[in-house]
């Protein structure tokens, strides 16, 4: 059983396509944090939620605590994006982190 | 700032040895986290510290992996002995955690670790 499902598992775009990545989780949380792995491997955090929606660029995050969901939005995406986007939970005592297999994004030129 | 720094960054070993990771965190940040990163299980948090204090260990493997962080700017991973199942990319993380509330996650480049 997966505490945290990514949809989809991987995807191809175009570039400047605007891209969808959704995150669903079934334990009470504190925190959904994104992710993102380049290909040479360093993570770097792109998000922390607790609510309501955050943008930085062309990257936007939402969340929606009732219904247990969240989405990652690239709008205008570019080759560069190209990575695995990864979403973490991080359950209400605080103390486990939970992490969805990721999504990998290719954005073609 | 230098940010999560971590080392060795790749190490080849062989099985029964001794391995110790180790991670200096971003300065004024006062939670670390040792994750592990396998092909077969994903990314898993293995042990969390606050302030120094090792708060959650449930991810640890076994009795063979034991973490310290004896002040706040240094911590290790240790492997005592190493399987070929250990082998995997291990990635310390810092923040900034204040009453109430959790802070911004800043990772390490990962130290990748091979056991033969």
């Amino acid at each position: 059983k997966n505490e945290v499902e990514q949809s989809p598992q991987n995807l191809t775009a175009q570039e400047g396509e605007f891209i969808t990545i959704n995150c669903s989780y079934s334990v009470g949380i504190s925190a959904l944090h994104w992710l993102q792995q380049h290909p040479g491997g360093g993570i770097v955090s792109l998000f922390m939620l607790s609510s309501g929606k955050k943008k930085h660029g062309r990257l936007i995050a939402t969340i929606n605590i009732q219904e247990k969901h969240s989405s990652l939005h690239i709008t205008a995406s570019h080759p560069r994006d190209s990575a695995v986007y990864i979403c973490a939970v991080r359950s209400d005592t605080g103390n486990q982190f939970y992490f969805g297999t990721g999504t990998s994004l290719t954005v073609i030129p | 700032d230098a940010g999560v720094i971590q080392s060795p960054r790749h190490e080849v070993t062989e099985m029964g040895q001794e391995v110790t990771l180790r991670c200096k965190p971003i300065s004024g940040h006062n939670s670390l986290f040792w994750y592990r990163q396998t092909m077969m299980r994903g990314l898993e948090l293995l042990i969390y510290f606050n302030n120094n204090v090792p708060i959650d260990d449930s991810g640890m493997p076994e009795d063979r992996f034991s973490a310290k962080m004896p002040n706040a700017s240094f911590s290790t991973l240790k492997i005592q002995p190493s399987e070929p199942r250990d082998s995997a990319v291990y990635f310390c993380a810092s923040s900034l955690e204040l009453a109430g509330g959790h802070g911004e996650l800043f990772f390490g480049e990962g130290s990748r670790l091979t056991v033969l």
